[in-house]
């Protein structure tokens, strides 16, 4: 039973490129959370989705940053244009049902941005 | 404003020296308060959910508490292995997301 897939591990991107973030929820699990760690930061909410619905994305800045959770398909946290500030380990993390009992997070993706 | 304050920031303790760490929280109606542990270069590992005031839940060596506005993780007898950051984190009422304090860095030392 694998758990919460992210992909790539690491990610570089130049200024102005654009970066996409995979992840595949654990089997059986339908919602799907971002989350964004800074350095010496804690973890920040980004956003939350269903299948093929965004449910909250009052943590996803209001430019260049977007979410989906596709019918098929892992979910895609896309950043276009990226900018120095926005390097940081991108974790997804997954739950059943609701995120009431705690979610099952991945290992994260390491965007560096030069 | 949603808060999570964790202390201390950093831990170093020997084997089998215990202590505590403190989660306080301001969280409208919370509905959970979580506690996790992540290891370096990898992602939080679930530990424990506290729901109400008084409740505890104990997973080997470690102990969670909550109170109205502040959880302890209780670490008994650690071992060199229990080293890693503590994450505390608070569900807000009426939605999904956790708020998450900055973390706490334990060392234990053979």
């Amino acid at each position: 039973n694998a758990g919460v897939m992210q992909n790539p591990r690491h990610l570089v991107r130049r200024r102005g490129q654009e970066a996409r973030l995979r992840c595949s929820p654990m089997k059986g699990h339908s919602h799907v959370y971002w989350y964004r760690q800074l350095p010496e930061e804690g973890l920040k909410f980004m956003v939350y989705l269903q299948k093929e619905n965004i449910i909250d994305e009052s943590g996803m800045p209001k430019e260049r940053f977007s979410a989906e959770f596709p019918k098929e398909g892992p979910s895609i946290l896309r950043i276009q244009q990226v900018v120095r500030g926005d390097s940081a380990a991108y974790f997804c993390a997954s739950s059943p049902v609701d995120g009431r009992r705690g979610y099952t997070f991945g290992s994260g993706t390491r965007l560096t941005v030069v | 404003e949603d808060q999570v304050t964790q202390s201390p920031e950093a831990l170093r303790l020997q084997e089998g020296e215990s202590s505590s760490l403190n989660c306080s929280y301001t969280v409208s109606g919370l509905r959970g308060l979580f506690w996790y542990r992540q290891d370096p270069g990898k992602g939080p590992e679930f530990l424990f959910t506290l729901y109400s005031a008084g409740e505890e839940k104990e997973k080997e060596r470690l102990k969670a508490t909550l109170t109205k506005k502040e959880s302890f993780l209780h670490i008994t007898a650690p071992k060199p292995e229990d080293s890693a950051t503590y994450l505390c984190a608070a569900g807000e009422g009426g939605s999904e997301k956790l708020v998450f304090g900055k973390g706490m860095k334990l060392t234990v030392n053979p």
